[in-house]
């Protein structure tokens, strides 16, 4: 079956730094990914679309020079959380998928906590 | 975001009860529909999708979707302990991205 890689699966950093999070489709290629947030105790909050070689889609109130999107390839797209404070902290989730209609498979999550 | 919602629970049901779940949404025009299980600090797993209206079952798992209502549910039979956990409804855009319910939370008492 399609397996999605997320790396870290724990970070913490110091505020005001960047953190960066991995997300690879290990057995297929994944022309789309998506990023999603979850604060504790509320649901996955889709937070932008990245699209293999071009700019990612960010959902409304996302601020994208604050969360940066880089798919540079089929397997491997990545979300910097640039100048990261306490607010930031969340669980960020990645997916990914074949195609349109394809069903999507998510990777493991990344813990970030700003401290 | 289109607008997916859910009893956020807890719901507590006695083990081997029937489980029942809700979500509604607030796009006519979605398609798609899926139900995931969340372990706390852990990664949404897919328990069922469905697109037609009516019951699809699968084991123990029974999803029901009324498209005129915008309504989903979830039957889970015998409820086991494993169970346990947190139930996220989810429609798909047509991006196929998620927009997620803010998920109900199950306990099964042994």
């Amino acid at each position: 079956g399609a397996v999605v890689s997320q790396h870290p699966s724990r970070v913490i950093c110091k505020s005001g730094t960047s953190v960066k999070i991995e997300c690879r489709s290990l057995d297929f290629q994944a022309t789309t990914m998506f990023w999603y947030r979850q604060f504790p105790k509320q649901s996955l909050m889709l937070m932008a679309t990245s699209n293999e070689g071009s700019k990612a889609t960010y959902e409304q109130g996302v601020e994208k020079d604050k969360f940066l999107i880089n798919h540079a390839s089929l397997t491997l797209s990545t979300l910097t959380v640039t100048s990261a404070h306490p607010e930031d902290s969340s669980f960020y989730i990645c997916s990914a998928s074949i195609g349109p209609g394809a069903l999507s498979t998510f990777g493991s999550g990344t813990r970030l906590t700003v401290v | 975001q289109k607008e997916v919602e859910q009893n956020s629970g807890p719901l507590s049901v006695p083990e081997g009860a029937i489980a029942s779940l809700n979500c509604t949404y607030s796009d006519r025009g979605s398609q798609s529909f899926f139900w995931y299980r969340q372990y706390s600090g852990k990664s949404p797993e897919l328990i069922m999708f469905i697109y037609s209206n009516g019951d699809k079952e699968d084991g123990r798992f029974t999803a029901q979707l009324n498209k005129a209502s915008q309504y989903v549910s979830l039957l889970i039979r015998d409820s086991q302990p494993s169970d346990s956990a947190t139930y996220l409804c989810a429609v798909r855009g047509t991006g196929n991205q998620f927009y997620f319910g803010t998920g109900t939370s199950l306990t099964v008492i042994p």
